[in-house]
């Protein structure tokens, strides 16, 4: 398996636009998460899924953040409008059910918001 | 609930020295313990886990065991290189096995 896949790697734009993030788990497993990491938080949990339904949405930081897992495969967190504080590195990562296993994660997309 | 809680970096440290990275956790249950490294521009990746007590996990000649009884998986390397150079997190995973919470993290500088 190729990992998990996110994209784009690297994104630039403005404030108030929207953003998109995209990530694609490794095939069979039944968890997806999505982090934020920035040098004064640190790593954050922003929502998880089980079986592509959300479990906890609860760091989620404001309403103008959402995500999506319309299938097994995909799986979308989209910002809008977006600010500059918004400008992090964004982490997917999946794993398979169980207290031993742990979870991989993907390379990561860095947000830059002007 | 759960926490994980790791010694402040950053640690600088001269090739082949001793490395030690402290990692307590608070739990309830019995959660599995890892540790995770971050090398500049990536996404974490794991280095070595534990189960249960008293067990060690180890890769790439780092070490680190499950101290049940001072609720510590400290991890160790006895002689570290440039390479080493990273983030380490230190992460457990609660009995009902869903998700991970991660410490902080410790950035590791090793010099020539």
């Amino acid at each position: 398996d190729a990992g998990v896949i996110q994209s784009p790697r690297h994104e630039v734009t403005e404030m108030g636009q929207e953003v998109t993030l995209r990530c694609k788990p490794i095939s069979g497993h039944d968890y997806l998460f999505w982090y934020r990491q920035t040098m004064m938080r640190g790593l954050e949990l922003l929502i998880y899924f089980n079986n592509n339904v959300p479990i906890d949405d609860s760091g989620m930081p404001e309403d103008r953040f959402s995500a999506k897992m319309p299938n097994a495969s995909f799986s979308t967190l989209k910002i809008q409008p977006s600010e500059p504080r918004d400008s992090a590195v964004y982490f997917c990562a999946s794993s398979l059910v169980g207290r031993f296993t742990e979870a991989f994660f993907g390379q990561g997309t860095r947000l830059t918001v002007v | 609930g759960n926490s994980v809680t790791q010694m402040e970096g950053p640690v600088t440290l001269s090739e082949e020295a001793f490395l030690t990275i402290n990692c307590t956790y608070t739990a309830t249950g019995y959660p599995s313990l890892f540790w995770y490294v971050q090398y500049p521009g990536e996404g974490l990746q794991l280095l070595l886990k534990a189960t249960k007590a008293d067990d060690k996990g180890s890769n790439k000649g780092f070490e680190a065991t499950y101290r049940k009884e001072t609720t510590s998986f400290h991890l160790e390397k006895g002689s570290v290189q440039v390479s080493d150079s990273a983030v380490y997190f230190c992460a457990l995973k609660e009995t009902s096995g869903s998700r991970l919470t991660f410490g902080e993290g410790t950035q590791l500088t090793v010099n020539p």
